[in-house]
């Protein structure tokens, strides 16, 4: 059983560009939530898909956006990039759709994006 | 303000020599507790959820507690292996933060030979 996956791994952008990461949930997921984390810090809450549409957001400006797909991946876009937006982006899948109970996030390996 | 925060920020052990690292959250409402592994450059890997205060989960050499207002992840007889981030994350219950995982610093953990 294949676990979340993320590609590319290493991408390298300029101040000003934009660039999108990709991400594939666990098989049997259905919720995709996606985390930055700058060296040394523990990730940031950006945003979280279910069932194609953005269900909450954290504190990140518009430049973020993402989209989730039928097939439940996940894409996240940044526009108009910062020399800040360097970090590792972490994509979470998680099975949400049953309540009552929390379901744990698992994490994919993570993109790491330098802006030069 | 929800808000997590792990102790001691570095640790280092022998192997075998076991301790304990901490996490302490003041949430509005608590929905879970997750405890993760990160190695250097890598994503979190999934060690442990609790839910409620009293509650205790283990894995090898790793055993989760939960109270009221903090966790501990105790460690025993660790091995050079065990060396890595451990980070404590808490999902809250309020409406319109409930979906997110708010994170501590982590502890970065070192045991030597």
């Amino acid at each position: 059983d294949a676990g979340v996956t993320q590609s590319p791994t290493h991408l390298i952008k300029t101040r000003g560009q934009q660039v999108t990461l990709r991400c594939s949930p666990k098989s049997g997921h259905d919720t995709v939530s996606w985390y930055q984390q700058a060296l040394g810090q523990g990730p940031q809450f950006i945003f979280q898909y279910y069932e194609e549409e953005e269900r909450q957001r954290g504190n990140f400006p518009d430049r973020f956006s993402g989209h989730q797909f039928p097939n439940y991946s996940s894409e996240l876009n940044v526009n108009a990039l910062l020399l800040g937006d360097s970090a590792l982006y972490l994509c979470a899948s998680s099975a949400e759709r049953a309540s009552g109970v929390v379901y744990t996030q698992y994490f994919g390996p993570g993109t790491r994006l330098t802006v030069l | 303000e929800d808000q997590v925060t792990q102790s001691p920020e570095a640790l280092r052990l022998q192997e075998g020599e076991s301790s304990s690292l901490n996490c302490s959250y003041t949430v509005s409402g608590l929905r879970g507790l997750f405890w993760y592994r990160q190695d250097p450059g890598k994503g979190p890997e999934f060690l442990f959820t609790l839910y409620s205060a009293g509650e205790e989960k283990e894995k090898e050499r790793l055993k989760a507690t939960l109270t009221k207002k903090e966790s501990f992840l105790h460690i025993t007889a660790p091995k050079p292996e065990d060396s890595a981030t451990y980070l404590c994350a808490v999902r809250p219950s309020n409406a319109g933060n409930n979906r997110k995982l708010i994170w501590g610093l982590g502890t970065s953990l070192a045991v030597n030979p």
